[in-house]
């Protein structure tokens, strides 16, 4: 059973860098046959998608271009997790965090993390 | 993007009764494989999304077969035989076709009367 269990701050300040983790049980961030995406949902603007990241033979990170300048994913492979981080947040950028896994031929989202609420105010 | 639309947005519901929930896309989900890129959520009050149905009418591991889902190109169901209590929560269509770039539908609460 694929567990994904998140951590992070859940009150950041203005301008300051959102940071996430995701620490995967039961699969593997480098499995050949997933990818793994963080969304993010929020009243204003629902389920939104932020990244992507997947690996095939080698690493590849896919952006949300309404975040693309100041968003990185990036694997762990020695503690098999995946993180986020976001510069220079905004209050739109309060939202509950979810990490995802991406599976099969329509990269279905079958697992998902249980959230993090993270608020951004000084 | 490509840009889902659901309708209704709520939907009370007598137990025992259907319900039946719309979802368009604003370009095609048909691929050339032949499936529809479109999966359905649930998301139970205070829960994570999960996964209902996924290619348009493959049921997930553990989904009653009450659920159905069905539809091609543009215009999609999802479709309850008989609402129980623990259906309720928010009900979201999500397009694949353009994967990265997922997108979801504003999400259909459905409430029991």
């Amino acid at each position: 059973q694929v567990q994904l269990q998140q951590s992070g701050p859940r009150l950041v300040k203005p301008s300051q860098t959102l940071s996430l983790t995701c620490a995967i049980s039961g699969d593997s961030v480098s499995s050949e046959s997933v990818a793994w995406n963080w969304i993010r949902q929020s009243p204003s603007r629902g389920l939104e998608w932020l990244a992507r990241t997947y690996y095939r033979s080698k690493w590849y990170n896919d952006y949300a271009e309404s975040v693309k300048s100041r968003i990185t994913i990036y694997p762990d492979t020695s503690k098999n997790q995946l993180s986020l981080q976001l510069n220079s947040v905004t209050p739109e950028d309060t939202a509950v965090y979810y990490c995802a896994r991406a599976s099969g031929i329509a990269a279905t989202n079958d697992y998902w993390g249980r959230g993090t609420l993270v608020t951004v105010s000084s | 993007d490509i840009v889902m639309t659901q309708s209704p947005l709520s939907l009370p519901v007598t137990p025992g009764e259907p319900a039946s929930i719309s979802c368009r896309s604003s370009q095609s989900l048909l691929h050339t494989n032949e499936y529809n890129y479109l999966h359905w959520y649930l998301q139970k009050p205070g829960q994570s999304p999960q996964l209902l149905i996924y290619l348009n009418s493959n049921r997930a591991s553990g989904v009653p077969d009450r659920f159905s889902g069905s539809g091609s190109g543009t215009d999609f169901t999802l479709k309850i035989s008989r609402v129980e209590a623990e259906d309720v929560g928010v009900y979201f269509c999500m397009q694949a076709i353009d994967t990265p770039r997922i997108t979801f539908g504003q999400g259909t609460r459905l409430e029991i009367k």
